[in-house]
């Protein structure tokens, strides 16, 4: 049972450089979402989804693009990497958006860029 | 700012004892609060959840208490083992998914 599958595991970027982090979940999921983890701050939510072509912005989405164009698929684009994106990058589901579905997380991303 | 508060950023334990984790909430809307256990390399994964309605939670070694006059809750873990030895993460949550705030996390380690 797969659930959430992220890749890459890991990434080095240079400031400037673009990349797509691939997001995929194989249980049916409605809501599908973006959070950022960084030391002291918890997880932050950068975008989220609660449907094929449905996308909107969570607490922290400057400089990362979002879409969904299946139920299955949700990747985040960073346009142009700054230091400052360097973090934990963790892709999640859930049956709905509705306060108290379970969320499940992927393995995460770890991101470094220089 | 932090709308979810959690203490302490780190703890160690010895094998047996009990740990407990405290996080505190100023949003009076919040009604769900779920705690989130991560091993090191891996995604967080629900641990354990209350609702506003009671005042405690149990599930095996794991309870939640929920004081909601003064906006705090709380995990305790009975008999710690070293398998216990994780990362947890309080949340909460007014309305759906998206408006889930974490606490920064407690570093939890437990000595055999």
């Amino acid at each position: 049972n797969a659930g959430v599958t992220q890749t890459p595991k890991f990434q080095v970027l240079k400031t400037g450089q673009s990349m797509t982090l691939q997001c995929a979940q194989d249980m049916n999921h409605e809501y599908m979402s973006w959070y950022r983890q960084d030391p002291g701050m918890g997880l932050r939510l950068i975008h989220y989804s609660v449907g094929a072509g449905i996308t909107d912005q969570g607490e922290v989405p400057n400089g990362y693009n979002v879409s969904r164009s299946t139920t299955e698929d949700f990747p985040l684009r960073l346009l142009s990497a700054a230091p400052s994106q360097t973090s934990v990058y963790f892709c999640a589901s859930s049956y709905s958006l509705a306060g108290g579905n379970t969320i499940y997380f992927g393995e995460g991303s770890w991101l470094t860029v220089v | 700012q932090q709308q979810v508060k959690q203490s302490p950023q780190s703890l160690i334990v010895q094998k047996g004892g009990i740990s407990i984790i405290n996080c505190a909430y100023e949003n009076t809307a919040f009604d769900y609060f779920p705690w989130y256990q991560q091993f090191p390399g891996k995604g967080p994964a629900l641990l354990i959840a209350i609702r506003p309605d009671v005042s405690e939670k149990k599930e095996g070694r794991f309870t939640i208490s929920f004081n909601k006059s003064a906006k705090q809750f709380s995990l305790h873990i009975m008999d710690s083992q070293p398998g216990d030895s994780a990362t947890y993460f309080c949340a909460a949550t007014a309305y759906n998914n998206n408006d889930m705030r974490f606490g920064a996390g407690t570093r939890l380690t437990v000595k055999p």
